[in-house]
């Protein structure tokens, strides 16, 4: 079975200040990993996802994340973020091909301070 | 593209009803709708995964008397609580996928349920 690890619950932050939440996961198989935000009282939005080829993946909203299989990561970056970016950010994991059943982490409060 | 909206986003119903959220894709055909349930403050719980034309998949401890989902075409599905009670109050988050994307899931933004 997977598993999602998002070791920070609340990460606060100064404006304009770079950021990196960290995803870690287990998986005996090839898997495809995602990042979603969550805004209060709204659904999930895709920021990035990785499914093969370069291990750095490019999202929206200036985000990116590295896959780093050695090391079963898929941390979240972003070097200067802004108020806006205050919301909840969740890290995925599926397996790749077939059933598509989602692991989500149990997320990470990213705080902008201004 | 990709977008995926949810009817009701708020409602507030008396105990022992029943009440219908939709979930639509509406610019895709989701071969495969899933249902989710978060608490306050927590991550997502998967319900069910529902295909086009097929039963839903509930997740272990899921009463499947008590959700019901339809998925009734390829933009559509539906969750019915049924009998609804206060522990019931929740956000139901839907997600689909299909399309070009058959690997992505793309989420509604979700319905609060609170059952008095």
């Amino acid at each position: 079975a997977q598993s999602v690890t998002q070791l920070d619950s609340q990460v606060p932050v100064f404006e304009e200040a770079p950021v990196e939440l960290r995803c870690n996961y287990s998986s005996s198989v090839s898997v495809y990993l995602f990042w979603y935000v969550q805004y209060p009282n709204q659904g999930l939005q895709l920021l990035l996802k990785y499914l093969s080829g370069s291990t750095l993946v490019k999202g929206i909203n200036g985000f990116e994340a590295e896959f780093n299989k050695s090391q079963t990561s898929f941390h979240l970056r972003k070097p200067s973020v802004h108020i806006s970016d205050t919301a909840e950010y969740f890290c995925a994991v599926t397996y790749s091909g077939g059933y598509q059943k989602v692991t989500f982490g149990t997320g990470t409060k990213l705080q902008v301070i201004p | 593209g990709a977008v995926v909206s949810q009817h009701p986003s708020r409602v507030i119903c008396k105990s022992g009803t029943s009440v219908k959220i939709e979930c639509r894709s509406l610019d895709f055909q989701a071969t495969t709708m899933f249902w989710y349930r978060q608490f306050p403050k927590q991550s997502l719980m998967l319900m069910a995964t529902s295909n086009e034309g097929s039963k839903a998949t509930y997740e272990q401890g899921v009463e499947k008397d008590k959700f019901l989902i339809n998925h009734a075409s390829l933009t559509l599905s539906t969750l019915t609580v049924t009998s609804a009670h206060p522990e019931d109050s929740s956000f139901y988050i839907c997600s689909a996928s299909g399309g070009d994307s058959t690997d992505t899931q793309y989420f509604g933004p979700g319905t609060r349920l609170t059952v008095l």
